[in-house]
């Protein structure tokens, strides 16, 4: 299994400030994945982050609102910018497993559970 | 995207087994997944399905799955209070992207 350390693990932040989110993994992975968890709800992907490209955005989310770095096989940010009370969420970073049927299994960072007032 | 639901709430008396059910829409998913989110966690990997077997035992947990109604399930043998958390069923596309269902409370009663 991967180990993923996020950072912060919680934050409380004024509305229209921008917060980055880090993601390192004990391993060097191909890609990363962001998702989000709103109260109450389930998770949905915001983005791949893939080293040495742009990342991919699922529908409904765009670059500008949440940019994406990958400078390297073991590390991402996310940045939830201009940020809103809707923003208020658990933000996730996963990483598939290593060969074999590991490669099938999606590993969770603890998340960094988020407030905007 | 693909669909996955779930029940939302599903309570038990310590001792009792547990089943939380799913259903996904898929049919190409090659693994199904179960994960416990505990309260202030993360999500942790609790099991996972190989698409083309009905069933999967380990320990106190058992995965049947019903391919032909897109039906997925988790039985918890022996619920304790520990296991008092919220399970999510999710399913995973060529490009391990994940879809995960609304998530299962499991409440456990003393």
């Amino acid at each position: 299994s991967a180990v993923i350390s996020q950072k912060p693990s919680r934050d409380i932040c004024q509305r229209g400030t921008s917060l980055t989110i880090q993601c390192q993994v004990d391993s060097q992975v191909t890609m990363m994945f962001w998702y989000r968890q709103q109260p109450g709800q389930s998770l949905t992907l915001i983005a791949t982050a893939n080293q040495g490209s742009e990342a991919t955005y699922e529908s409904g989310f765009v670059i500008d609102k949440f940019p994406i770095s990958r400078p390297n096989l073991t590390f991402s940010t996310l940045t939830v910018s201009n940020m809103s009370p809707e923003d208020s969420s658990i933000y996730l970073c996963s990483v598939p497993g290593q060969g074999g049927l590991a490669k099938n299994i999606q590993y969770f960072g603890a998340g960094t559970r988020l407030s905007v007032l | 995207g693909e669909d996955v639901e779930q029940s939302l709430f599903l309570s038990v008396r310590e001792g009792d087994s547990s089943v939380i059910n799913c259903t996904y829409t898929d049919s190409s998913s090659t693994y199904l997944y179960w994960y416990k989110q505990e309260p202030g966690a993360g999500l942790q990997l609790l099991t996972y399905i190989f698409s083309n077997m009905d069933m999967k035992q380990d320990q106190r947990l058992t995965v049947l799955l019903n391919k032909k109604d897109k039906h997925l399930s988790l039985r918890i043998a022996d619920t304790q209070t520990g296991d008092s958390a919220i399970y999510f069923c999710a399913e995973g596309d060529n490009f391990n992207k994940f879809y995960f269902g609304s998530g299962t409370k499991l409440n456990v009663k003393p």
